[in-house]
């Protein structure tokens, strides 16, 4: 596509509950980040893929946040037993670059858990 | 630790009124200093990537400047339409993260 895909762009779930959230980024690009926004801050790291191997996930939160990228395209951020402390934007970027600091984002995933 | 901050958090000009946004920062070993742009609702936009003291970058209304403490954006006669978040990040040579500040929330009147 054009552009980094995310879907959904909305989500509202229960605590407690386990939430998928799918990114697509643009094609070819080997490289791909997942960012959390929350109101008022600076996007935050969670994880960086080169192609399908996670090369760093020192900004997971926590065991319940896991990320895959199996075919080194599309990657899927799957958050379980949701929190309130969770609700934020879900920022994925993808770059052509290895390691490189020119990433194109999506719109994100708004998450809010009730 | 790395760390950035930006300052200052808000700011209005009115329509031709320059002014300049600062982002300083700590960093072991700069890998990249890079500027963002994010409009209400979007993900964030690339700007500029500056590697070292002394670089600058230019695009249209805006120029960015690096030292070995800090980053500034200049915005030369802005227009409404340069109303937005422009974020700062830092990169480190030991990683691939980038690390955002908070930003600078810009609006031009008319």
């Amino acid at each position: 596509g054009a552009g980094v895909s995310q879907t959904p762009s909305n989500k509202v779930t229960e605590k407690g509950k386990y939430v998928e959230l799918r990114c697509d980024p643009i094609s070819g690009h080997t490289a791909l980040y997942w960012y959390r926004q929350s109101l008022g801050q600076g996007p935050e790291f969670l994880i960086y893929f080169q192609g399908t191997g996670a090369a760093d996930d020192s900004g997971l939160p926590n065991d319940r946040f896991f990320a895959v990228r199996p075919e080194g395209s599309v990657s899927t951020l799957k958050i379980q037993r949701t929190e309130r402390g969770d609700s934020a934007v879900y920022l994925c970027a993808s770059s052509s670059l290895a390691g490189g600091g020119e990433l194109f984002f999506g719109e994100g995933s708004r998450l809010t858990v009730l | 630790e790395d760390q950035v901050t930006q300052s200052p958090e808000a700011l209005r000009l009115q329509e031709g009124e320059s002014s300049s946004l600062n982002c300083s920062y700590t960093v072991s070993g700069l890998r990249g200093l890079f500027w963002y742009r994010q409009d209400p609702g979007k993900g964030p936009e690339f700007l500029f990537t500056l590697y070292s003291a002394g670089e600058e970058k230019e695009k249209e209304r805006l120029k960015a400047t690096l030292t070995k403490k800090e980053s500034f954006l200049h915005i030369t006669a802005p227009k409404p339409e340069d109303s937005a978040t422009y974020l700062c990040a830092v990169q480190a040579n030991s990683g691939y993260a980038l690390n955002f500040g908070k930003g600078t929330s810009l609006l031009v009147t008319p």
